[in-house]
């Protein structure tokens, strides 16, 4: 079955460290990926995706994600983290071609960043 | 323009009683999902409906869940008979026309308590 592992659970940082956060999925076809954040109190929003092309990916607020498809990973950076950035963080896969549209999603990542 | 909207936002219930919980999707928008996510996990796909017909119920964990959407907008999923085990974080989306790698937007949710 396909699976997605979120290698941290929870990640503190101080303002300006950089963040890394690990995505790795299991499944050798055809993927969409995707990081969702979940501000405290709100919904949970797409950060960004990728679908095809170029596997270095931007997303909004300064977040990017590399694709690497030897690797089954697809991990979030961003360089210098904001206290805004404190959230849960979810990793997302879309498995197969045609039309399937169902996620597999990782447990989450929650990062806390200290001002 | 409006989000999506759920409605219960919570909801507290006895063993063995029926829940009905009911999204509210993005006008306009023709997919809709129900992710099911207990605490400390990722969210869980549960089901998905283009327009009023439903495309893939493989998540559903049981007969005793199910879910409608008859004008291809609202949708209800009703949980029957409800054990404790059903407590969770009931996530509905949507997603416009498209391909099938297009965001889906998530509503608040319904936190599902069942005593």
């Amino acid at each position: 079955a396909q699976s997605v592992s979120q290698h941290n659970h929870h990640v503190i940082l101080s303002e300006a460290a950089s963040l890394e956060l690990g995505c790795n999925y299991s499944y050798g076809g055809t993927v969409n990926l995707f990081w969702y954040v979940q501000y405290p109190g709100q919904h949970l929003q797409l950060l960004l995706k990728y679908f095809s092309g170029d596997p270095l990916v931007k997303g909004i607020k300064g977040f990017e994600a590399e694709f690497i498809k030897s690797k089954f990973s697809f991990n979030l950076r961003k360089p210098s983290v904001q206290w805004s950035d404190t959230a849960e963080y979810f990793c997302a896969v879309r498995a197969g071609a045609g039309n399937n549209r169902k996620l597999i999603w990782g447990l989450g990542t929650s990062l806390a960043v200290n001002p | 323009g409006a989000g999506v909207s759920q409605s219960p936002r919570y909801k507290v219930t006895k063993r063995g009683q029926d829940v009905a919980l009911r999204c509210d999707p993005i006008s306009g928008h023709v997919s809709l999902y129900w992710y099911r996510q207990a605490l400390g996990q990722g969210p869980e796909f549960l089901t998905y409906f283009n327009y009023e017909a439903q495309q893939d119920k493989s998540g559903l964990p049981n007969d005793r869940f199910s879910a409608e959407r008859p004008e291809g907008s609202i949708s209800t999923l009703t949980i029957q008979r409800t054990e404790q085990r059903d407590s969770a974080m009931y996530r509905c989306a949507s997603s416009p026309r498209g391909r099938e790698y297009n965001e889906q937007f998530f509503g608040p949710g319904t936190r599902l308590t069942v005593l």
